[in-house]
């Protein structure tokens, strides 16, 4: 199956500050990848979905400027968490879905990173 | 808007026995997917179910889907401690593109 990493797996920061998580497809190219946050003992929350080359959509209630996420190739996209605060603290997970470079098969499967868990003191 | 509800929540079993995990979703959708959560960690791909009256199996666990109930179960075979995890299905609305999670299902065999 497919690999999607993500850096770092884990951050701590200060209040204030930006943290940027990046998320890569390692084998194929993520034509669309999506961003979720979960709390502990919760379901995944979809945050927005990025189309490579294009603006995000982001799901109603989630700020647009405090959640920057950049899909600038078919391999990576970012997330940039803004001047971060307590309740930023979450487990953040990136899946991706495209096609396969050797194949060139497309794949509806969403194959999921391993997490960022951010803390911010 | 499309709502997913899984049940039961918690489940406590002891190692041998079966039990089913239901999978309910309000609206026509693509497909229906199951996965797999240990604590701490990310989300692995269990089954992905396409059509009605699919059915895929893996060792110990069979996905099966009733698109006209909107409904699919997970049934668990003589379940063993390393099935201890959160079992989440996600269903996609059609053309939506991404997915709507359950709130998923928390299994724990017991020896």
């Amino acid at each position: 199956g497919a690999v999607v990493s993500q850096h770092p797996s884990w951050v701590i920061c200060k209040s204030g500050t930006s943290v940027k998580i990046e998320c890569r497809s390692l084998d194929f190219q993520a034509t669309t990848m999506f961003w979720y946050r979960q709390f502990p003992k919760k379901s995944l929350m979809l945050m927005a979905t990025s189309n490579e080359g294009s603006k995000a959509t982001y799901e109603q209630g989630v700020e647009k400027d405090k959640f920057l996420i950049n899909h600038a190739s078919l391999t990576l996209s970012t997330l940039t968490v803004t001047s971060a605060h307590p309740e930023d603290s979450s487990f953040y997970i990136c899946s991706a879905r495209g096609t396969y470079r050797m194949s060139l098969l497309y794949t509806d499967t969403q194959y999921f990173g391993p997490g960022t868990r951010l803390t911010v003191l | 808007e499309l709502k997913v509800e899984q049940n039961p929540l918690f489940l406590s079993m002891q190692e041998g026995k079966n039990y089913t995990i239901y999978c309910n979703y309000s609206t026509t959708s693509d497909r229906l997917y199951w996965y797999r959560q240990d604590p701490g960690k990310s989300l692995e791909s269990l089954f992905v179910l396409l059509s009605n009256g699919a059915v895929k199996q893996e060792g110990r666990l069979m996905a099966s889907l009733d698109t006209k109930a909107r409904l699919s179960t997970l049934h668990i075979t003589a379940a063993v401690h390393d099935l201890s995890a959160t079992y989440f299905c996600a269903v996609d609305k059609m053309k939506a593109g991404k997915s709507t999670f359950g709130d998923g299902t928390t299994l724990t065999v017991k020896p």
